[in-house]
């Protein structure tokens, strides 16, 4: 069973910038993985904010990034507003169309 | 503009079947897929599997045999059913357009309550 790995918690200032990763149990994670990112307030159904890696979906601010950052996919905000405290997902697609999700980071602006 | 309109909440028994419904507008079913995703309470989420514009289906292990996922062009729906459902099957249900391996264009969910 593949498990998709992220940070449970992070925290972050008003300004600052973050790093949130997402990792695989089985190895590293590649564009082939084709990592995606989503944002999830309590109550509320999730945003999409990046696809494909490195694509930030229509509307998503520019201080939200895509990458990988060794052997992981990483989502980059810089510039962390107040409105960005919320839940992250990381998906993976770990093999032909069968997609994991990471359990979650919570973030903190503080 | 793209869209998924889900259908409302159900309350079922165990080993009961519910399914949940995905409409989508602003776009072919024939040319994006749909996922599905669900959310325990205080959990976490959950790709459930997926349904390609060309009917091809693929489903999450551990719900191989339950579920099973289809779409009605001519109205444009795309549907998700689950059978034998248990408690731990309660939770929020979130269809979402396929788009570059990753989901966009999200339902507000259709909560699926399992109790006796």
């Amino acid at each position: 069973q593949t498990v998709v790995t992220q940070e449970p918690s992070f925290s972050v200032s008003p300004g600052g910038t973050v790093t949130l990763t997402c990792g695989l149990s089985s190895g590293s994670v590649s564009t082939s993985n084709y990592p995606s990112w989503y944002q999830q307030t309590p109550g509320q159904a999730p945003r999409t904010l990046i696809y494909s890696t490195n694509s930030r979906s229509s509307g998503v601010p520019d201080r939200f990034s895509g990458s990988i950052l060794g052997n992981k996919a990483a989502l980059t905000i810089t510039g962390a507003l107040a409105e960005d405290e919320s839940d992250y997902y990381c998906v993976l697609r770990v093999t032909r169309g069968i997609r994991v999700f990471g359990g979650g980071t919570k973030l903190t602006v503080l | 503009q793209v869209q998924v309109v889900q259908s409302g909440a159900e309350v079922k028994k165990p080993g009961a079947s519910v399914k949940v419904s995905c409409k989508a507008s602003g776009y072919s079913l024939t040319t994006y897929g749909i996922t599905w995703v669900r959310q325990a309470p205080g959990q976490g989420l959950e790709w459930l599997g997926w349904i390609s514009a060309h009917n091809n289906t693929e489903y999450a292990q551990n719900l191989q045999g339950r579920v099973s996922m289809t779409t009605d062009t001519s109205t444009n729906t795309a549907y998700m059913e689950l059978r034998s459902l248990r408690s731990d099957d309660t939770a929020m249900y979130y269809c979402a357009r396929e788009f570059g391996w990753g989901f966009d264009s999200w339902g507000l969910g259709t909560l699926v309550t399992v109790s006796s």
